[in-house]
């Protein structure tokens, strides 16, 4: 079955950008199904992000999308994240997720996350 | 931005008792809400999409109903292991997450 693996810094400096990347393995990351990254700051809710899906298509949370680009590497499978201009908010753990090819209204699959902290 | 809106903030009840979890959206979001159950250290699991669909493995004590703005998750006698965080999801206009709602053991 899809599994899904992030990898990345767990620390980045404030301005700097944070860049992590989704390893899909068990399935293509070309199938039917749009890409997602969602974060969830400490003992917080969680938050979308911004999706992708393999042609390259792509949309952003409104409230994050001027620092926000995410692609797609079909000849790795895998996609990627970078938010740009992080500060101490943009501390959370970070997941990727895939949505569910039936309605495309949810995630049925997630990664396990990865923790990023913002700090000097 | 489509606001959702959980209720109650924490649900205190005992192993075998009937839970109902509220999610009210600020607009229509049609039928295009989901249900999340989170536990401590781990990732969210898909429990019901589209409303009233429960995902793959997910038990039967599980059920999602409404439509438009008003929302409700009920899982009909709770097991020790249904003790989280519910979280639920609308994709009608981008994607925003309600604030959760935390089932405790009383």
């Amino acid at each position: 079955q899809v599994q899904l693996q992030e990898s990345g810094p767990g620390l980045v400096k404030p301005s700097g950008t944070l860049s992590l990347t989704c390893a899909v393995s068990g399935g293509s990351i070309s199938s039917s199904n749009w890409w997602s990254w969602v974060r969830q700051p400490p003992g917080k809710g969680l938050e979308w992000i911004g999706e992708i899906y393999h042609s390259g298509s792509a949309n952003y949370n409104p409230s994050l999308k001027s620092r926000v680009t995410i692609s797609v590497d079909k000849s790795k499978n895998q996609f990627s994240l970078k938010l740009s201009s992080v500060t101490a908010a943009d501390t959370a753990l970070y997941y990727c997720a895939r949505d569910i090819a039936d309605y495309h209204d949810a995630f049925d699959i997630w990664g396990q996350g990865t923790m990023v902290t913002v700090s000097s | 931005e489509i606001v959702l809106t959980q209720s109650p903030a924490t649900l205190s009840l005992s192993p075998g008792e009937r839970a109902t979890l509220s999610c009210r959206a600020s607009q229509s979001v049609s039928s295009f809400l989901a249900w999340y159950q989170q536990k401590p250290g781990q990732a969210p699991r898909l429990l019901i999409y589209h409303a009233s669909n429960r995902a793959t493995g997910i038990p039967a004590r599980f059920s999602g109903s409404g439509s438009g703005t008003d929302f409700t998750l009920t899982i009909s006698s709770l097991e020790p292991e249904d003790f989280a965080v519910y979280y639920c999801q609308q994709r009608s206009y981008w994607l925003t997450f309600g604030g959760g709602t935390k089932v405790e053991i009383k």
